[in-house]
């Protein structure tokens, strides 16, 4: 059961910036910090933002993560191909005693 | 490197009992979470629970009354059982390391079929 409420999908060309956005609540992004993960088809997640906007060494500056109040976005600026793939965003529930991911956007590029 | 190997049966029969256990080659056991997530088919990402190295264990509100993860320090492993399998339960798992907010390490996923 997903708490957090992404867009199913989202596309750009190649050198374009899109924008995922997920929206939450005040028990989870509101009080807690929000986590993005990629997802390549056939493989697990891969941590790409945590913390609501810090990158893990080796993740390229083109992703960057924000938040403000009970919404958090992911940015990828200069879409590449091999960008496409699913993302999801992620954050304790204090309601919940637990944590809870958003409902997956689908990158494409066109 | 840390990296995290998941192993356990991949076909199960209703009412049956999920086993998969998760080796950890690498880094340092302690002071990290040890989580389990699931996804079934097609679907996005579900938190199971997790436990600390100490053994201090949280579960999914929904799975608590048939989950239990363990921990093995001496071993560098970590365990999930999840009791009375349903076809709902057909999905892929997945071992991860956690810190802080987030998990860093993930396994490579255990598909579980649940069928009669």
């Amino acid at each position: 059961q997903s708490v957090l409420t992404q867009p199913p999908s989202a596309s750009g060309t190649p050198g374009q910036r899109v924008t995922i956005s997920c929206s939450g609540s005040s028990s989870n992004i509101g009080s807690n910090t929000v986590t993005w993960y990629q997802q390549l088809p056939g493989t697990a997640p891969k941590l790409l933002i945590y913390s609501n906007n810090q990158r893990p060494s080796g993740v390229p500056d083109r992703f960057s993560g924000s938040k403000s109040g009970t919404s958090a976005s992911l940015a990828i600026s200069g879409l590449q191909s091999e960008d496409e793939a699913d993302y999801y965003c992620a954050a304790w529930d204090d309601s919940l005693s637990g944590r809870v991911f958003g409902t997956g956007t689908k990158v494409t590029v066109l | 490197q840390v990296q995290l190997q998941q192993w356990g049966a991949g076909l199960l029969k209703p009412s049956e009992t999920l086993s998969l256990t998760c080796d950890v080659y690498g880094g340092s056991f302690s002071g990290y979470y040890w989580s389990w997530i699931r996804q079934p088919p097609g679907k996005g990402l579900e938190w199971i629970g997790d436990i600390y190295h100490s053994g201090s264990a949280n579960c999914n509100p929904s799975l608590k009354s048939r989950v239990t993860i363990s921990v093995d320090t001496s071993k560098n492993q970590f365990s999930l059982k999840l009791s009375s399998v349903t076809a709902a339960d057909t999905a892929v798992y997945y071992c991860a390391r956690g810190y802080g907010d987030y998990e860093d390490h993930w396994g490579q996923g255990t598909l579980v079929t649940v069928s009669s």
